[in-house]
């Protein structure tokens, strides 16, 4: 029973770029959330999706956007890319709103 | 804002007991503790949750106190391989979702 998979493991962008980070939940999980962990600091909460909508959202601009398909798999947007963008984004995916998540190994970002 | 309040670092020997303390004084009464641990960068792996009643799983014990404000997650026999970073977490309920609020979290170091 695969987890959570992330892709990619790791990309370098540069400054005002734009970058998709993609997740697919774990099996039978249909809520997915995102978090930014920069380097040593807990991971910040960035927004959660279900039934294809964005239910909340953490303290990010709007730079920051997402998306989540018929198929609970979800992609993080990030739009003009900057230097403090870099970080590692964390995918989660729970069975349902309440809890029980299941975190992917991320998507280490770093932007030059 | 985090909830929670951990030691920045901890140190425990091979096959002893590692206890983490969590102050979580502002903690409601239908707010959950959970406790996550990250090994060096990969995503957090899910450890044990309660709400007012001591838990335990097969991997560690979680003991809340009576008021709530305080809890104690036990690794009854700790090995090399449980060094990580552990997280303590509050999770809230928030604009008809439920969030988790992460707080700083202690790296544990397990030494031989």
């Amino acid at each position: 029973d695969a987890g959570v998979t992330q892709s990619p493991t790791h990309l370098i962008k540069t400054r005002g770029q734009q970058v998709t980070l993609r997740c697919s939940p774990k099996s039978g999980h249909d809520t997915v959330s995102w978090y930014q962990q920069a380097l040593g600091q807990g991971p910040q909460f960035i927004f959660q999706y279900y039934e294809e909508e964005e239910r909340q959202r953490g303290n990010f601009p709007d730079r920051f956007s997402g998306h989540q398909f018929p198929n609970y798999s979800s992609e993080l947007n990030v739009n003009a890319l900057l230097l403090g963008d870099s970080a590692l984004y964390l995918c989660a995916s729970s069975p349902d709103r309440v809890g029980g998540y299941t975190f992917g190994s991320g998507t280490r970002l770093t932007v030059v | 804002d985090a909830k929670t309040t951990q030691p920045p670092s901890m140190d425990c020997a091979e096959g002893r007991a590692a206890n983490l303390p969590c102050n979580h004084s502002t903690i409601s009464g239908n707010e959950y503790v959970y406790w996550y641990r990250q090994i060096h960068s990969q995503g957090p792996q899910y450890i044990i949750h309660g709400l007012k009643n001591n838990e335990t799983n097969e991997m560690a014990s979680l003991i809340i106190t009576e008021d709530r404000k305080s809890s104690t997650l036990i690794l009854p026999h700790a090995t090399l391989r449980d060094t990580a970073v552990y997280y303590c977490i509050v999770r809230v309920y928030m604009d008809s979702n439920y969030q988790l609020i992460w707080g700083a979290g202690t790296k544990l170091i397990i030494k031989p």
